[in-house]
């Protein structure tokens, strides 16, 4: 079983519609980091939450902790094909830092 | 921002022969870094953590004998794949951990694409 799942799998939408993609566990974990992927690429990070509870907004994006921090969201609003990537949780492991990466949502915002 | 390269970016090989991926930090020391696979529409798995100056810590079911990491300074650290095989084919992606300011973060590499005929 994978630590952190992801949820959709997938995503096709227009142009313009919002979205939310989710990222679960069971495990509480001290901080929560978001990634997004294009193809060929190495992730790149978005931004990492702390606290219960945490919102943060980058431009479009709204990133969520949950209260009880075994859970996040990611909210875009308008999307825009520019988005499209591979959206990535990820939580750092222990005293050796090392990345546990959640199951990934594809998305794809079609012109 | 700090810059991580991987060289090559992209490797054919044929089954049988080994294959070495460098990872290199540009603008500072990575005490720790990390090899990552990510196969097609999949997500990146862990497979092992390289420190410099010692041996790496592998990851459960990954091979340290057909996967040699070496991390000889805090700039550079190299995966071997040895007696590469088809289902090496995959996407190896490494990161760098280094102080930077009070905030030490991870900083990916852009990908080595290995296929193995």
């Amino acid at each position: 079983t994978q630590l952190l799942e992801q949820s959709p799998q997938f995503l096709s939408i227009q142009e313009g519609e919002n979205l939310t993609v989710y990222c679960n566990s069971s495990s509480v974990f001290s901080s929560l980091q978001w990634y997004r992927q294009e193809p060929g690429e190495g992730p790149v990070l978005l931004v990492t939450v702390v606290t219960g509870g945490e919102v943060k907004k980058l431009k479009r994006l709204t990133f969520q902790f949950g209260d009880a921090r075994k859970d996040s969201s990611l909210h875009i609003t308008a999307a825009q094909p520019g988005d499209t990537g591979l959206y990535l949780c990820a939580v750092e492991m222990d005293s050796s830092y090392k990345l546990i990466f959640g199951s990934g949502t594809r998305l794809l915002v079609r012109p | 921002g700090a810059v991580v390269s991987q060289h090559p970016s992209w490797v054919i090989c044929k089954s049988g022969t080994s294959v070495k991926i460098e990872c290199r930090s540009l603008d500072f020391q990575a005490t720790t870094m990390f090899w990552y696979r990510q196969f097609p529409k999949q997500s990146l798995m862990l497979m092992a953590t390289s420190n410099e100056g010692s041996k790496a810590t592998y990851e459960q079911g990954v091979e340290k004998d057909k996967f040699l990491i070496n991390h000889a300074s805090l700039t550079l650290s190299t995966l071997t794949v040895t007696s590469a095989h088809p289902e090496d084919s995959s996407f190896y992606i490494c990161s760098a951990r280094g102080p930077r300011g009070n905030t030490d973060t991870q900083y990916f590499g852009p990908g080595t694409r290995l296929t193995v005929l």
